[in-house]
Parts: structure tokens; sequence; C-alpha cells
């Protein structure tokens, strides 16, 4: 399978704990998105990374987030101290940077805090 | 206001049916136009992307811009059960912008055997 893949898919934790989640985008794609994604809503854009480097961060990405991307490959969202407005599905998005406006999605990992 | 306007739904159609599925928007900087669908719990599948005005077609799927109304449609012919998921629109400027979707809410829709 070459599209986009998450890990893990599911995450329970407990209130103050932190977590990590993995992307690994399409091989060929140099940029890499993160969204959030509550229920009854859309995706909300949090920060993209074309290569290495972390363009831009939304408003929506507290000081708790952090993500990182360090070989240009694959990328991980850390959350630290997790909230319970925390729990939301978090896609993970690729690219190539000359055609941004085709952005494939993967399956997401859905996150539940207790 | 939000700048993506997306009738949530659930709309039910019966099998076979013509569906249409319509965004509104605000902002006249909008130049890509894309729609996604989601099945329930998994992640968005892009269906369709259309740049500035006009239509595309693609198999059973149209999608149409009026940059002039600021509404954009997807159209599904020969609707299927299996074409039971959200529909999300998506948008985003040109230039150094379009990697900056702006989605809709997603409409819901079933299509009845």
């Amino acid at each position: 399978d070459t599209g986009v893949s998450q890990n893990p898919r599911h995450k329970i934790t407990k209130r103050g704990q932190n977590v990590t989640f993995r992307c690994d985008p399409i091989s060929e794609h140099n940029r890499l998105y993160w969204y959030r994604q509550t229920l009854g809503q859309g995706p909300e854009f949090l920060t993209y990374f074309q290569n290495e480097a972390q363009l831009e961060k939304s408003r929506l990405l507290s000081d708790r987030f952090s993500a990182e991307r360090p070989k240009g490959s694959f990328s991980t969202l850390e959350i630290q101290r997790t909230e319970q407005g925390d729990s939301a599905m978090y896609l993970c998005a690729s690219s190539l940077s000359d055609r941004a406006y085709e952005q494939y999605f993967g399956p997401g990992t859905r996150l539940t805090v207790t | 206001q939000k700048e993506v306007e997306q009738d949530p739904g659930p709309l039910s159609v019966p099998e076979g049916a013509i569906v249409s599925l319509n965004c509104t928007y605000s902002n006249s900087a909008f130049q890509y136009f894309m729609w996604y669908r989601q099945y329930s719990r998994k992640g968005p599948e892009l269906l369709m992307y259309t740049y500035s005005s006009g239509n595309k077609e693609d198999g059973r799927f149209t999608a149409q811009v009026d940059k002039s109304s600021k509404y954009i449609s997807l159209f599904i012919r020969d609707s299927q059960p299996s074409d039971s998921a959200t529909y999300l629109c998506a948008m985003s400027r040109s230039g150094s912008g379009t990697y900056k979707y702006i989605f809709g809410t997603g409409t819901r829709l079933k299509v009845l055997a």
C-alpha cells in the first residue's frame, strides 16, 4: 500500500498524559500536513512541513503540541499534558509542493482523553 | 459567519438518484475547490479538484464552480448505496496559500437500496 499511513489508529489516554502519533506520507511527497477533526466538523489545519522544515503552525496548535519531521520523511505529532478537549481525530495528509491542492489523507488517529 | 458553509444533512436519496451537494463561501480569494468523501471513522478521500470556475467530470461525479455566486456543487449520477458517506468541500487560495485548506462541515449522504 503506497498511501498515507498513520499509527496508532486509536489511542485512549488519561488526562495529563503525553501521547505521540506517527504519520508516514506517500514516499515521493515532500509536503506533509496535520489536521484535527472533531465530530460533525470538517478537518482544521494545524501545521505543515516542506521536507523537514515546519513552515506554518495554526493558532490551534497550543504550546502543548509539537510536530517534527526530522528527515523529511515520516512525521510525529506529540501532545503533552493531554486535556479532554484534545479528544479528536488527528489526520495527516501529504502532497507534492507544486500540487498542494491535491492532498491525500491518511486514515487518522482517533484520540480519546478520559 | 464561517468562510465555507455546507448543509450537514443528512440527505437521503433512493438508489439511482442524482445527488446534488453544495457549498457556499465568502472569500473571493479562493481559487482551488476540492471535494472529499469520508466514510465513518476513516480519513477523507480526494474525489476531485477544480481550479477557478467551470465544470469537471470524472465518471459519475461532476464538480461545478460558480465564482460569481461563490457557490460550488458536486453531482453524483446513478447513486449507489456505496456512495453513502460524508462529503466535504474544501477550498484554498492560489499561489503560496494553496496548501491551506478551509473545509466545510460536510454533508452526510445516505443512498437507500
